[in-house]
């Protein structure tokens, strides 16, 4: 079945480690996101990508980083300087915008700095 | 800018009610999609129904349906005959279907959260 799959469920980063939460589609989509959730709130965008090799910064892209080396995988890394990175991470996946679809998303990764 | 809001950021209904979550949005556009997505407690945000702008007829997906107000640009959804599972966070999001530049992602509300009483 295709999907979206995030991995891991939940990771702990201890004080200026960086992580890397991953995120892997099979769904031939071009674009990729991410976004973060705090509790209780809505979604911030982080980054997203439309194309293989290339990718914008969202709205909170700072202390984070990305890559887009293969269409299927849009990892995503919080780095020692995202002050704080406790949160919910989703990650998301569309065909082109005339298609008139939504997002795909994975099932999250709830990241904790310990 | 296009932007999306949801005045409700709680709503309260009886098992086997019908509740109205209110959406409305900004745009310049006359051809966008709209959205209605549920996130429930586990987190997995799941597609409850679409709306393409150029439709006029509001989109049902069996208990649910929208009221879509073109003119007055507001996405409301209804579910009918509530049941225990739809307790959720409801967030309304609108996609401009224009390809290409930084105007064409889903732009999400701060969301509705649903609370069903038994």
């Amino acid at each position: 079945d295709g999907g979206i799959t995030q991995s891991p469920k939940y990771l702990f980063r201890k004080e200026g480690q960086n992580v890397t939460l991953s995120c892997e589609q099979n769904l031939n989509h071009d674009a990729m996101y991410w976004y973060r959730q705090d509790p209780g709130q809505g979604l911030r965008l982080i980054y997203y990508s439309q194309i293989v090799n290339d990718f914008q910064k969202g709205d909170i892209a700072e202390g984070y980083s990305v890559s887009r080396e293969k269409k299927e995988s849009f990892p995503l890394t919080v780095t020692s300087a995202q002050k704080n990175p406790t949160a919910f991470y989703l990650c998301a996946s569309s065909t082109r915008p005339r298609d008139g679809y939504g997002y795909t998303f994975g099932s999250g990764t709830r990241l904790t700095v310990v | 800018a296009q932007t999306v809001t949801q005045s409700q950021p709680e709503m309260s209904v009886q098992e086997a009610e019908t509740v109205t979550l209110s959406c409305t949005y900004d745009t310049s556009e006359s051809d966008y999609y709209l959205f209605w997505y549920k996130q429930p407690p586990s987190r997995q945000m799941i597609l409850v129904i679409r709306q393409e702008a150029y439709k006029q007829q509001n989109a049902t997906e069996n208990r649910f349906s929208v009221n879509f107000q073109k003119a007055a640009k507001s996405f409301s959804l209804k579910i009918s005959d509530s049941q225990l599972g739809d307790a959720a966070m409801y967030f309304c999001a609108y996609r401009n279907p224009n390809y290409g530049g930084a105007t064409n992602k889903l732009i999400f509300g701060t969301g509705t959260l649903l609370a069903v009483q038994p």
